[in-house]
């Protein structure tokens, strides 16, 4: 059964530059596509985007110019970078796998917040 | 593309039966629509995926149909632990993967 845990600070001041790390267990990551999405009370569930170790990718288009991730398949890692935070980045980030059409497997959460 | 679940919240007791609504702003292939639970504090969990198939060990009490632009979360008979907040989420539009803005289910 695969298991993913997020880890990465959770305070962050404005136009600070948000990372995050998600470990696997129970599965490589070099099989699936990785996935980081977050909720916010402002905006819902939202979809972040997805990496593949074979080189596919997708962002989402709202967040693509501020957004990058990147796998270590030696640490069955991957992350989550994104710059220039402001407090509507305020959200609990999750990292998830993309299995078909539909995120199977997600951690349990990390609370990130931005505030001067 | 938009989601849009109805009813925001909905309120029903434990035994009762429980419709969730998730419309679409245009057709979409079924196969891409998928239905979440979260509660707070813990990871949300897939329950329903390409429409109508059942997530692994998701009791048989939840069931997904629809076609076109209306999907439907049902939960035949709840149980106290089905109280949360339910998703419809839909991949492969222009925005990527977008979810609706949730439904809340609480007891009455």
């Amino acid at each position: 059964q695969v298991q993913l845990q997020e880890s990465g600070p959770g305070l962050l001041k404005p136009s600070e530059t948000l990372s995050l790390t998600c470990t696997v267990s129970g599965g490589s990551i070099s099989s699936y596509y990785c996935s980081w999405l977050r909720l916010s009370p402002g905006k819902g569930l939202e979809w972040i985007g997805f990496l593949h170790s074979g080189g596919n990718s997708n962002y989402n288009p709202s967040l693509k110019s501020r957004v990058s991730m990147s796998l270590d398949t030696s640490k069955n890692q991957f992350s989550l970078r994104l710059t220039s935070v402001t407090a509507s980045d305020t959200a609990v980030y999750y990292c998830a796998r993309l299995l078909g059409y539909s995120f199977d497997s997600w951690g349990q959460g990390t609370l990130v917040t931005v505030s001067s | 593309i938009v989601l849009t679940q109805s009813p925001d919240t909905l309120s029903l007791s434990p035994g009762e039966r429980a419709t969730l609504s998730c419309r679409t702003s245009q057709s979409v292939f079924s196969e891409h629509l998928a239905w979440y639970q979260h509660k707070p504090g813990q990871a949300p969990r897939l329950l329903i995926y390409r429409a109508s198939s059942r997530a692994t060990d998701i009791p048989d009490r939840f069931g997904g149909s629809g076609s076109g632009t209306d999907f439907t979360l049902i939960i035949s008979r709840l149980e106290p632990e089905d109280f949360a907040v339910y998703y419809c989420q839909l991949y492969g539009t222009p925005s990527g993967i977008i979810f609706g803005q949730g439904t809340r289910l609480e007891i009455k």
